[in-house]
């Protein structure tokens, strides 16, 4: 069993819809954090999450929001989605050494 | 700041040894470390150092000095498997800073 899973993997969405994406792990991490990634600029941090009543901005929040509905479940959202977040998206949980990470979801904003 | 300088791209040849080089320059990272990453898949943990010195783990191997901002790693007897990227990342507080990642290519 994959021990972060994420859902959709793939998604096409126009600009200006919201969308959702939601990320599930199975191993009681705390600690949980939304990354994407661009070619040429690596994986940045979006928001992180180090309990159900803590959530953090990481570099490039703006656009984005996020929602720790239990300790298990991490789920971000773009309010009105634009071109320029097109890319990979990656979810992870983990301790402070060691992050697992989702097999990603692939989001296309035209 | 917290720049993370990694070489973009190396190719090696299967059987080989190879060293990829991370420099940062940042004085509040309390480890740094490495992952893996093949094309359209999730990056992997490889390794990582809190302190000076060298990590060995099977055939890869990582490195840290502290005091030069630097580190690598080492991937010895290369498999045409280890075609992969390999990300530095330098942990701040509660978080991973990662660089762009090294693109290595292993050749029969």
């Amino acid at each position: 069993d994959a021990d972060v899973t994420q859902t959709p993997r793939n998604r096409i969405t126009k600009t200006g819809k919201r969308i959702m994406l939601e990320c599930s792990q199975t191993k009681g991490h705390d600690r949980m954090y939304w990354y994407r990634q661009d070619p040429g600029l690596g994986l940045r941090l979006i928001y992180y999450s180090f309990d159900v009543k803590d959530i953090n901005k990481g570099e490039i929040s703006d656009g984005y929001s996020v929602s720790r509905q239990a300790q298990a479940k991490f789920s971000l959202s773009l309010e009105s989605a634009i071109p320029n977040q097109t890319a990979l998206y990656f979810c992870a949980a983990g301790t402070d050494y060691e992050q697992y990470f989702g097999p990603g979801t692939r989001l296309t904003v035209t | 700041g917290q720049n993370i300088d990694q070489p973009t791209e190396m190719t090696a040849t299967e059987g080989a040894i190879v060293q990829i080089n991370c420099t940062y320059q940042t004085s509040g990272f309390n480890g740094l470390f490495w992952y893996q990453q093949h094309a359209g898949e999730a990056p992997t943990f490889l390794s990582y150092n809190v302190l000076d010195g060298l990590e060995e783990k099977g055939r890869f191997s990582s490195f840290l000095s502290r005091s030069k901002g630097y580190s690598y790693l080492l991937l010895k007897e290369l498999q045409m498997k280890d075609s992969a990227s390999y990300l530095c990342a330098g942990y701040n507080t509660d978080k991973l800073i990662f660089g762009t990642g090294t693109r290595l290519q292993v050749f029969p």
